[in-house]
């Protein structure tokens, strides 16, 4: 157990609807990264919180995705007018603020847009 | 640009029957080279950290090592629980804060 808690495990949406995923790392993980993954393939950064501060966004981030992390400790991942090429795995991880060290994964939140 | 590239893409082995796993990075400033293991439908699972080439990592049946340009994960008698994708990644100094997944390496362990 990483202790990294992701919400719902499953989604189903019809194309347009919009949906939020949450994410619960530990107390200790200052460092809060979004990823998403596709079948056959590695995670793709999405975005990276330093505490309640977003200081990083990748290209691959549509302005239709929003992420938030109020007060440093939860996060939530919105998707806005989903799209059928929106469907993959959200994957969300914590990492403590010492060092390069590992991140940890929660299990994923899996995202089916039909 | 920061790439990682691994190979194979898929190994099938028999129990028992060692080999290893490819990871080559191209990552300006490596600060870390980490291994996961991923089971279908969950989330990767930490497994190793490497930060300088030379170093080397050991935990059950796996051992993990680093040169200045590729990682190797090596699999010593495996078994069928250790029948999942391995993915390696790679941080770097130019990246900012994203760490850069390769695709992975599917195993299949037979009994």
């Amino acid at each position: 157990d990483t202790g990294v808690s992701q919400n719902p495990r499953h989604k189903i949406t019809k194309r347009g609807q919009n949906v939020t995923f949450r994410c619960d790392p530990i107390s200790e993980h200052n460092r809060l990264y979004w990823y998403r993954q596709t079948l056959g393939q590695g995670p793709e950064f999405l975005t990276y919180f330093q505490n309640e501060a977003q200081l990083e966004k990748s290209r691959l981030l549509s302005d239709r995705f929003s992420a938030e992390r109020p007060k440093g400790s939860f996060s939530t991942l919105e998707i806005q007018r989903t799209e059928q090429g929106d469907s993959a795995m959200y994957l969300c991880a914590g990492q403590t603020l010492v060092g390069d060290t590992e991140a940890f994964f929660g299990q994923g939140t899996r995202l089916t847009v039909v | 640009e920061d790439q990682v590239t691994q190979s194979p893409e898929a190994l099938r082995l028999q129990e028992g029957e060692s080999s290893s796993l490819n990871c080559s990075y191209t990552v300006s400033g490596l600060r870390g080279l980490f291994w996961y293991r991923q089971d279908p439908g969950k989330g990767p699972e930490f497994l190793f950290t490497l930060y300088s080439a030379g170093e080397e990592k050991e935990k059950e049946r796996l051992k993990a090592t680093l040169t200045k340009k590729e990682s190797f994960l090596h699999i010593t008698a495996p078994k069928p629980e250790d029948s999942a994708t391995y993915l390696c990644a790679a941080y770097g100094n130019t990246g900012g804060f994203k760490t850069i997944f390769g695709a992975g390496t599917r195993l299949f362990v037979k009994a």
